[in-house]
Protein backbone atom coordinates (compact mmCIF):
# COMPACT_ATOMS: atom_id res chain seq x y z
CA UNK A 1 0.00 0.00 0.00
CA UNK A 2 1.80 3.34 -1.25
CA UNK A 3 1.55 6.34 0.52
CA UNK A 4 1.03 8.36 -2.20
CA UNK A 5 -2.26 7.00 -4.51
CA UNK A 6 -2.26 6.92 -8.48
CA UNK A 7 -4.80 5.39 -10.67
CA UNK A 8 -3.63 1.78 -11.69
CA UNK A 9 -3.84 2.74 -15.52
CA UNK A 10 -4.28 5.45 -17.92
CA UNK A 11 -4.54 5.46 -21.41
CA UNK A 12 -4.96 7.75 -24.53
CA UNK A 13 -4.65 7.32 -28.63
CA UNK A 14 -1.44 8.87 -30.22
CA UNK A 15 -1.61 12.99 -30.10
CA UNK A 16 -3.91 13.01 -27.45
CA UNK A 17 -3.63 14.32 -24.12
CA UNK A 18 -3.39 12.52 -21.09
CA UNK A 19 -3.56 13.25 -17.28
CA UNK A 20 -2.17 11.13 -13.71
CA UNK A 21 -2.91 11.79 -10.87
CA UNK A 22 -1.04 11.61 -7.54
CA UNK A 23 -3.00 11.70 -4.19
CA UNK A 24 -1.99 12.19 -0.93
CA UNK A 25 -2.59 13.79 2.60
CA UNK A 26 -1.74 16.44 4.52
CA UNK A 27 1.34 15.05 6.11
CA UNK A 28 3.25 14.45 2.73
CA UNK A 29 1.99 16.69 -0.26
CA UNK A 30 -0.66 18.94 1.28
CA UNK A 31 2.58 20.22 3.76
CA UNK A 32 4.07 21.71 0.75
CA UNK A 33 6.91 19.16 -0.04
CA UNK A 34 7.36 19.32 -3.86
CA UNK A 35 6.56 16.36 -6.38
CA UNK A 36 8.47 14.65 -9.17
CA UNK A 37 7.57 12.67 -11.59
CA UNK A 38 9.18 9.67 -13.08
CA UNK A 39 9.46 7.53 -16.54
CA UNK A 40 10.39 3.85 -15.99
CA UNK A 41 10.21 1.89 -19.81
CA UNK A 42 10.84 -1.94 -19.29
CA UNK A 43 14.09 -3.04 -18.30
CA UNK A 44 15.49 0.46 -17.70
CA UNK A 45 16.13 2.76 -14.39
CA UNK A 46 13.25 5.16 -13.31
CA UNK A 47 14.10 8.49 -15.12
CA UNK A 48 13.66 11.35 -13.36
CA UNK A 49 10.56 13.21 -15.64
CA UNK A 50 9.68 16.26 -13.41
CA UNK A 51 10.99 17.95 -10.78
CA UNK A 52 9.80 20.14 -8.16
CA UNK A 53 6.22 19.91 -8.95
CA UNK A 54 6.43 21.36 -12.29
CA UNK A 55 10.01 21.47 -13.71
CA UNK A 56 11.59 19.60 -16.38
CA UNK A 57 15.15 18.17 -16.61
CA UNK A 58 17.46 18.97 -19.44
CA UNK A 59 16.03 16.63 -22.38
CA UNK A 60 12.89 16.37 -21.20
CA UNK A 61 10.04 17.24 -23.77
CA UNK A 62 7.98 20.52 -22.74
CA UNK A 63 4.62 17.69 -23.87
CA UNK A 64 5.28 16.93 -19.97
CA UNK A 65 4.11 18.83 -17.29
CA UNK A 66 2.59 18.70 -13.92
CA UNK A 67 0.82 20.66 -11.55
CA UNK A 68 0.64 20.24 -7.77
CA UNK A 69 -2.63 21.88 -5.68
CA UNK A 70 -3.77 20.95 -2.23
CA UNK A 71 -3.14 17.25 -1.19
CA UNK A 72 -2.93 16.29 -4.86
CA UNK A 73 0.07 16.27 -8.25
CA UNK A 74 -0.93 15.76 -11.63
CA UNK A 75 1.09 14.96 -14.61
CA UNK A 76 0.44 16.02 -18.13
CA UNK A 77 1.17 14.54 -21.84
CA UNK A 78 0.30 16.12 -24.79
CA UNK A 79 0.70 15.14 -28.16
CA UNK A 80 0.91 11.55 -27.13
CA UNK A 81 3.41 9.17 -28.79
CA UNK A 82 4.06 5.21 -28.46
CA UNK A 83 7.27 5.89 -27.16
CA UNK A 84 5.80 7.43 -23.98
CA UNK A 85 4.16 4.10 -23.25
CA UNK A 86 5.91 3.23 -19.66
CA UNK A 87 5.06 3.12 -15.96
CA UNK A 88 5.17 6.55 -14.25
CA UNK A 89 5.92 7.42 -10.69
CA UNK A 90 5.04 10.48 -8.06
CA UNK A 91 7.14 10.93 -5.27
CA UNK A 92 7.33 13.09 -2.39
CA UNK A 93 8.42 13.29 1.29
CA UNK A 94 6.15 12.95 4.37
CA UNK A 95 6.64 14.51 8.07
CA UNK A 96 5.56 11.05 9.56
CA UNK A 97 7.56 9.63 12.16
CA UNK A 98 11.22 11.42 11.20
CA UNK A 99 10.26 12.18 8.34
CA UNK A 100 10.96 10.04 4.45
CA UNK A 101 10.66 9.36 1.45
CA UNK A 102 7.22 8.26 -0.37
CA UNK A 103 6.44 7.07 -3.81
CA UNK A 104 3.23 6.35 -5.26
CA UNK A 105 1.95 3.08 -6.47
CA UNK A 106 2.84 4.17 -9.94
CA UNK A 107 0.34 4.50 -13.36
CA UNK A 108 0.88 2.20 -16.56
CA UNK A 109 0.66 4.70 -19.62
CA UNK A 110 -1.00 2.49 -22.48
CA UNK A 111 -0.78 4.47 -25.67
CA UNK A 112 -3.69 2.66 -28.11
CA UNK B 1 27.78 13.02 -16.20
CA UNK B 2 27.25 11.60 -12.96
CA UNK B 3 27.61 7.45 -13.29
CA UNK B 4 26.62 5.08 -10.89
CA UNK B 5 27.54 1.05 -11.14
CA UNK B 6 26.39 -1.10 -8.91
CA UNK B 7 27.15 -4.95 -7.99
CA UNK B 8 26.02 -7.66 -5.26
CA UNK B 9 25.53 -10.58 -4.58
CA UNK B 10 22.06 -11.69 -6.64
CA UNK B 11 20.94 -14.92 -5.12
CA UNK B 12 20.17 -15.19 -1.43
CA UNK B 13 18.67 -17.78 1.31
CA UNK B 14 16.09 -16.31 4.03
CA UNK B 15 17.65 -15.54 6.65
CA UNK B 16 21.17 -14.33 4.63
CA UNK B 17 22.32 -10.56 5.04
CA UNK B 18 22.32 -8.72 1.58
CA UNK B 19 25.33 -6.74 0.91
CA UNK B 20 25.06 -4.42 -2.00
CA UNK B 21 27.86 -1.53 -3.11
CA UNK B 22 27.13 1.06 -5.59
CA UNK B 23 30.12 3.13 -7.14
CA UNK B 24 29.93 7.25 -8.15
CA UNK B 25 31.72 8.01 -10.97
CA UNK B 26 32.44 11.58 -11.69
CA UNK B 27 35.44 13.82 -11.29
CA UNK B 28 32.75 15.92 -8.84
CA UNK B 29 29.43 14.62 -7.73
CA UNK B 30 27.13 17.32 -7.52
CA UNK B 31 25.39 16.09 -4.66
CA UNK B 32 26.46 14.71 -1.39
CA UNK B 33 22.91 12.71 -0.65
CA UNK B 34 22.63 9.29 -1.97
CA UNK B 35 19.26 6.98 -1.59
CA UNK B 36 19.10 3.46 -1.70
CA UNK B 37 15.48 2.34 -3.47
CA UNK B 38 13.67 -1.12 -4.87
CA UNK B 39 11.09 -2.15 -6.73
CA UNK B 40 9.64 -5.90 -6.30
CA UNK B 41 8.34 -7.70 -9.40
CA UNK B 42 5.59 -6.40 -10.51
CA UNK B 43 5.23 -3.50 -7.99
CA UNK B 44 5.93 0.34 -7.46
CA UNK B 45 9.14 1.89 -6.15
CA UNK B 46 9.80 1.88 -2.33
CA UNK B 47 12.48 4.05 -1.16
CA UNK B 48 14.93 2.07 1.84
CA UNK B 49 16.98 4.80 2.83
CA UNK B 50 19.24 7.87 2.41
CA UNK B 51 22.97 8.65 3.41
CA UNK B 52 24.90 11.53 3.05
CA UNK B 53 28.84 12.33 2.15
CA UNK B 54 29.31 12.60 6.38
CA UNK B 55 27.70 9.10 7.24
CA UNK B 56 24.59 10.61 8.20
CA UNK B 57 21.44 8.00 7.46
CA UNK B 58 17.77 7.88 7.33
CA UNK B 59 16.18 5.15 6.93
CA UNK B 60 12.64 3.87 5.93
CA UNK B 61 10.84 3.43 9.43
CA UNK B 62 9.82 -0.36 8.46
CA UNK B 63 13.15 -1.52 7.19
CA UNK B 64 15.42 0.64 9.96
CA UNK B 65 14.90 -2.52 11.98
CA UNK B 66 17.60 -4.39 9.08
CA UNK B 67 19.40 -1.81 7.06
CA UNK B 68 22.96 -0.07 7.69
CA UNK B 69 23.82 2.02 4.92
CA UNK B 70 27.92 3.52 4.89
CA UNK B 71 29.65 5.41 2.41
CA UNK B 72 33.32 5.14 1.69
CA UNK B 73 34.20 8.75 -0.05
CA UNK B 74 37.90 7.75 -0.79
CA UNK B 75 36.47 5.22 -3.04
CA UNK B 76 33.57 6.70 -4.07
CA UNK B 77 31.98 3.78 -2.74
CA UNK B 78 27.83 3.70 -0.94
CA UNK B 79 26.87 0.15 0.78
CA UNK B 80 23.95 -1.05 1.51
CA UNK B 81 23.16 -4.19 4.22
CA UNK B 82 19.61 -5.60 4.61
CA UNK B 83 19.88 -8.43 7.34
CA UNK B 84 17.63 -11.38 7.92
CA UNK B 85 16.04 -11.26 4.46
CA UNK B 86 12.92 -13.14 3.05
CA UNK B 87 11.27 -13.75 -0.12
CA UNK B 88 9.37 -10.52 0.67
CA UNK B 89 12.58 -8.87 -0.18
CA UNK B 90 13.01 -10.29 -3.16
CA UNK B 91 13.53 -7.29 -5.56
CA UNK B 92 15.35 -4.78 -8.32
CA UNK B 93 17.85 -2.69 -5.84
CA UNK B 94 19.21 0.63 -7.16
CA UNK B 95 21.43 3.19 -6.01
CA UNK B 96 20.82 6.85 -6.60
CA UNK B 97 21.71 10.19 -6.21
CA UNK B 98 19.44 13.12 -4.93
CA UNK B 99 19.26 15.97 -6.83
CA UNK B 100 17.28 19.57 -5.78
CA UNK B 101 13.90 19.19 -3.75
CA UNK B 102 14.99 15.65 -3.16
CA UNK B 103 14.85 13.83 -6.48
CA UNK B 104 16.53 11.20 -8.06
CA UNK B 105 18.68 12.54 -10.54
CA UNK B 106 20.76 9.86 -11.41
CA UNK B 107 20.62 5.89 -11.03
CA UNK B 108 22.25 2.83 -11.29
CA UNK B 109 21.41 0.38 -13.22
CA UNK B 110 20.17 -1.91 -10.85
CA UNK B 111 20.75 -5.13 -9.09
CA UNK B 112 18.25 -8.09 -9.05
CA UNK B 113 18.13 -9.93 -5.90
CA UNK B 114 16.12 -13.13 -5.39
CA UNK B 115 15.82 -14.73 -1.99
CA UNK B 116 14.73 -18.44 -2.13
Amino acid sequence: QSVLTQPPSVSGAPGQRVTMSCTGSSSNIGAGHEVHWYQELPGTPPKLLIYGNNNRPSGVPDRFSASKSGTSASLAITGLQAEDEADYYCQSYDNRLSGFVVFGGGTKLTVL
Amino acid sequence: QVHLQQWGAGLLKASETLSLTCAVYDGSSRSYYWSWIRQSPGKGLEWIGEIDHNGETKYNPSLMSRVTMSVDLSQNHLSLSLTSVTAADTAFYYCAEHGSGGCFTVWGQGTMVTVS
